[in-house]
Formats: C-alpha cells, structure tokens, sequence
C-alpha cells in the first residue's frame, strides 16, 4: 500500500521558497503523485501532479527522483495567503485504485 | 466548471438516525470519490465510482455506509445507525477520464456531527 510520510509542520518568511518533502516508499509503478493544498473548512485544492522528474506550473514545481520513493513540492516566494496545509497523494493505478493522503503538512508562513 | 457541490454543508443529528449526503461532481467527469476527514488527519479513501458503477467499496467504513451514483452523475453517501465516531468531514471528488491518473477535484464537503 502506497503510504504518505511528511513533516508535520513548517514555518517559513514570507518571499522565501518553501520545499516540502513527502515519502512514499511502496509507491506502485503506474501511481501518480499529486499535490494539495487546503484550509480550514476547505475542500483541497489541486496544486500540481507528476509521475517522474521535474513538473512545473505556474504556483508551483514538483521534484520526482528517479526511484519514485519521494517527492518535493517547491513554492517560490511564499505569501502569507499561503498558509495551509499541504497533503500528497500517491495511487490510480489500473488495478486497486485506492488512494492515500497522508497526515499532511501545516505551512506556517511569518511577515 | 461550476466546481464539485456538497450538499448539505453541515449536518446536525442525534446519534442512531439515517443520514444521506448529496455530491454533485464537475459536469464532464466520469469519476467521483468519497472520503472522510476527521480533525488534524488528511481525506481518508472510502470508495469511487466510475460513472454508475462503484469499483472499489472495499474501504467503506462498515456495513452501515454505502454509496451510490444511479445515472452517473450525481452521488450519494448513506450511513445508517450513526454513531459518535461518525462525526467528521465528508468530501466528495471528481476526475476526468477512467484511468484514475487524472487529478482529483474536491467539494468543500459536509460536516456530520452527532450529538
């Protein structure tokens, strides 16, 4: 079963980049990674998804090693607006289907 | 897209009664998830339709959940006899496609709490 691991919190100033890490160490061949963000009383929210290597859209990059094992989620010049917590999601595959967030990470960001 | 729609938002029972939960998902999706979140935990899995047919229900809490998606659009989750340790965030997702790589988008969910 491909299980999440992250830190459980982070405090970062604002107009830093903020690197966030996740493992997923039994992660299966045809699971993607995606990336959420979410605040209280939300729904998450779709930042950015990839399968292997370098992916980049307009908030954010996502960093994939070559064994899978782990992920980075980059947030350049991080705002106080971003303040939330931050969950990766390993799973849809063809076969099983199920998905797992895990504990996510509090983002914490300081003027 | 008009975004994935929870209905109601929150819900305020008395423990032993039936609840249903309405999800309606983006228009041109074909797959529809249901979670739950409880307090300071991330979405857990419960099960996911594609189109009508529910293909993975295995991780449905017990016999007293279940789902259902009758014409493929919208959706429903039943829990039958609630209990305290329902009381959580129910939140429905929708995706494109049938592969389940597509990325998953979210309601603002419901709010169970059981009194």
């Amino acid at each position: 079963l491909a299980k999440t691991t992250q830190p459980i919190s982070m405090d970062s100033y604002e107009g830093q980049e903020v690197n966030i890490t996740c493992s997923h160490n039994n992660i299966a061949t045809n699971d993607y990674i995606t990336w959420y963000q979410q605040f209280p009383s939300q729904g998450p929210r779709f930042i950015i998804q990839g399968y292997k290597t370098k992916v980049t859209n307009e908030v954010a990059s996502l960093f994939i090693p070559a064994d899978r094992k782990s992920s980075t989620l980059s947030l350049p010049r991080v705002s106080l607006s971003d303040t939330a917590v931050y969950y990766c999601l390993v799973g849809g595959t063809n076969t099983g289907n199920q998905f797992y967030f895990g504990t996510g990470t509090s983002l914490t960001v300081i003027p | 897209d008009t975004g994935v729609s929870q209905d109601p938002r929150h819900k305020i029972t008395k423990r032993g009664q039936n609840v249903t939960f309405r999800c309606d998902p983006i228009s041109e999706h074909n797959r529809l998830y249901w979670y739950r979140q409880t307090l300071g935990q991330g979405p857990e899995f419960l099960t996911y339709f594609q189109n009508e047919a529910q293909l993975e229900k295995s991780r449905l809490l017990s016999d007293r959940f279940s789902a259902e998606r009758p014409k493929g659009s919208f959706s429903t989750l039943e829990i039958q006899r609630t209990e305290q340790g329902d009381s959580a965030m129910y939140l429905c997702a929708s995706s494109r496609g049938s592969s389940g790589n597509q990325p998953q988008h979210f309601g603002d969910g419901t709010r169970l709490s059981i009194l």
